[in-house]
């Protein structure tokens, strides 16, 4: 596709539910990055795939956050039993590697835990 | 692993100033450092980057310098206007497969 795409655009869910934010990477980037933004903070890292393998998950906040990449392309984040503090923008990017080239972030999935 | 220091968190200018960002990286392996800006509510945008063989680059009112030696980078922007402001992070990436964003500076440009 022409961009990082993400999905849903906004989500609010009640606390206790399961979540799941989809992000479909630039056609032919094989490094995808996830990262949490909270209100008016930071990019925190979650997560990335080289491919289909996640070498490294040591952002993931807690164990009730997995995520995975089928196919080279399509990745998904999801969140167990959702709490407030989640609530947050989660920020895909994309990028030709991971070997310093350029990242393209997608618009974010806004996700209200309430 | 890398850490990125930016500075400072706020800043403040009048239209027509110059503003200056600074970041400060920790992994000498690094050799990429992309500038981006993020407008409220929006995704982060690359708006320059440099990489380790270059000392400076510039595109029109933005320009980016790299010391190598002192591993510090930094985002000038000449005669500022209100639609620059927003939130501008420094990157550093290229020593370890996760690109390390600085905290942001909030430039604020008065009119």
């Amino acid at each position: 596709g022409a961009g990082v795409s993400q999905s849903p655009s906004n989500k609010v869910t009640e606390k206790g539910k399961d979540v799941e934010l989809r992000c479909d990477p630039i056609s032919g980037h094989t490094a995808l990055y996830w990262y949490r933004q909270s209100l008016g903070q930071g990019l925190e890292f979650l997560i990335y795939f080289q491919g289909n393998s996640a070498p490294d998950k040591s952002g993931l906040p807690s164990d009730r956050f997995s995520a995975e990449r089928t196919g080279g392309s399509v990745s998904t984040l999801t969140i167990q039993r959702t709490q407030q503090e989640d609530s947050a923008v989660y920020l895909c990017a994309s990028s030709v590697s991971y070997l310093g080239n350029t990242i393209y972030f997608g618009e974010g999935s806004w996700l209200t835990v309430v | 692993g890398e850490n990125v220091e930016q500075h400072p968190s706020t800043l403040s200018v009048q239209e027509g100033d110059s503003a200056v960002i600074k970041c400060t990286y920790s992994d000498s392996a690094s050799n990429y450092f992309p500038w981006y800006k993020q407008e409220l509510g929006k995704r982060p945008q690359l708006i320059i980057d440099i990489r380790s063989n270059v000392g400076e680059k510039k595109d029109q009112r933005i320009a980016v310098t790299l010391n190598k030696t002192a591993k510090h980078f930094s985002l000038h922007i000449t005669e500022t206007q209100p639609e620059d402001s927003a939130v501008y992070f420094c990157a550093a990436a290229g020593g370890s497969y996760i690109p390390t964003f600085g905290r942001g500076t909030s430039l604020i440009v008065h009119p």
